[in-house]
C-alpha cells in the first residue's frame, strides 16, 4: 500500500460530461502528480503541485485542469469528455521539497470509461 | 522533446532464469532513474531507482545500470519467480528545485513460467 488513495476506483459516464477525480497523497508528501495510462500512449505525465503551486505541466490538455489544496489533496477535472479519454488516471506523490528525498509512489487509480 | 525507449516489449522467461529490461533516455540532463512494477488492475508500485552519480545499485535480486555515456540503463532480476510476473516500465526525470516530471517507457510485459 503506497497510502495514495484515489476516489473513485471507477467512473463511467457520457461524452460531453464532466467528472472530477479526487486524490490524497500519502501522509507527509507536498507534492502531487497527475499521470494518465493508456494503452496507445503508455503512462503519461500531465501535470505536478507542489503545496498548492503548480510545478510541472504536461500534455494536458485545456479541457483538463487540477489543483491542490490547502490540506494538500488534490483534484483533477474534465471536462467536454471524449471517447478517448477513456483511461486509468493516477495519482502519485512524494516528499518533493529536497533533491534528496525524490521518489514518487503511485496510488490505486481512478479508471474512467467514457461512453 | 525528452524521450524513454525500452525494450524487449515483451520477456518470457523460466523460473530461476535472470531478466534484463533495458532503456534509453534522451535528455542528457536527466538524473533521476526509477523502476516500477505494474500488476493487473494495480498502480505502478517503485521497485528500486538510481541517480546520475551512481553506476549501480542492487537490492536484493534486483539490480540497476547506469551508463551515462551511452545514456542507457537497465534492470535485471536474478532468481526469476513467478511472482515477478508484471510490467514493468522503467522512467527518467530531471530533478530540480522539487520539479520532478518523470518520463516513462512504454513497458515491458514479463511472464515467468514455473
Amino acid at each position: 500500500d503506497s497510502g495514495v488513495t484515489q476516489t473513485p476506483k471507477h467512473l463511467i459516464t457520457a461524452t460531453g460530461q464532466r467528472v472530477t477525480l479526487r486524490c490524497s497523497p500519502r501522509s507527509g508528501d507536498l507534492s502531487v502528480y497527475w499521470y494518465q495510462q493508456s494503452l496507445d500512449q503508455g503512462l503519461q505525465f500531465l501535470i505536478q503541485y507542489y503545496n498548492g503551486e503548480e510545478r510541472a505541466k504536461g500534455n494536458i490538455l485545456e479541457r483538463f485542469s487540477a489543483q491542490q489544496f490547502p490540506d494538500l489533496h488534490s483534484e483533477l477535472n474534465l471536462s467536454s469528455l471524449e471517447l478517448g479519454d477513456s483511461a486509468l488516471y493516477f495519482c502519485a506523490s512524494s516528499v518533493g521539497d529536497t533533491k534528496d528525498r525524490v521518489s514518487v509512489n503511485f496510488g490505486p487509480g481512478t479508471r474512467l470509461t467514457v461512453t | 522533446g525528452e524521450n524513454v525507449e525500452q525494450h524487449p516489449s515483451t520477456l518470457s522467461v523460466q523460473e530461476g532464469d535472470s531478466a534484463v529490461i533495458k532503456c534509453t533516455y534522451s535528455d542528457s540532463a536527466s538524473n533521476y532513474f526509477p523502476w516500477y512494477k505494474q500488476e493487473l488492475g494495480k498502480g505502478p508500485q517503485l521497485i528500486i531507482d538510481i541517480r546520475s552519480n551512481v553506476g549501480e545499485k542492487k537490492d536484493q535480486r534486483i539490480a540497476v545500470t547506469l551508463n551515462k555515456t551511452a545514456k542507457h540503463f537497465s534492470l535485471h532480476i536474478t532468481e526469476t519467480q513467478p511472482e515477478d510476473s508484471a510490467v514493468y516500465f522503467c522512467a527518467a526525470s530531471k530533478i530540480s528545485g522539487g520539479y520532478n516530471k518523470l518520463i516513462f517507457g512504454a513497458g515491458t510485459r514479463l511472464a515467468v513460467h514455473p
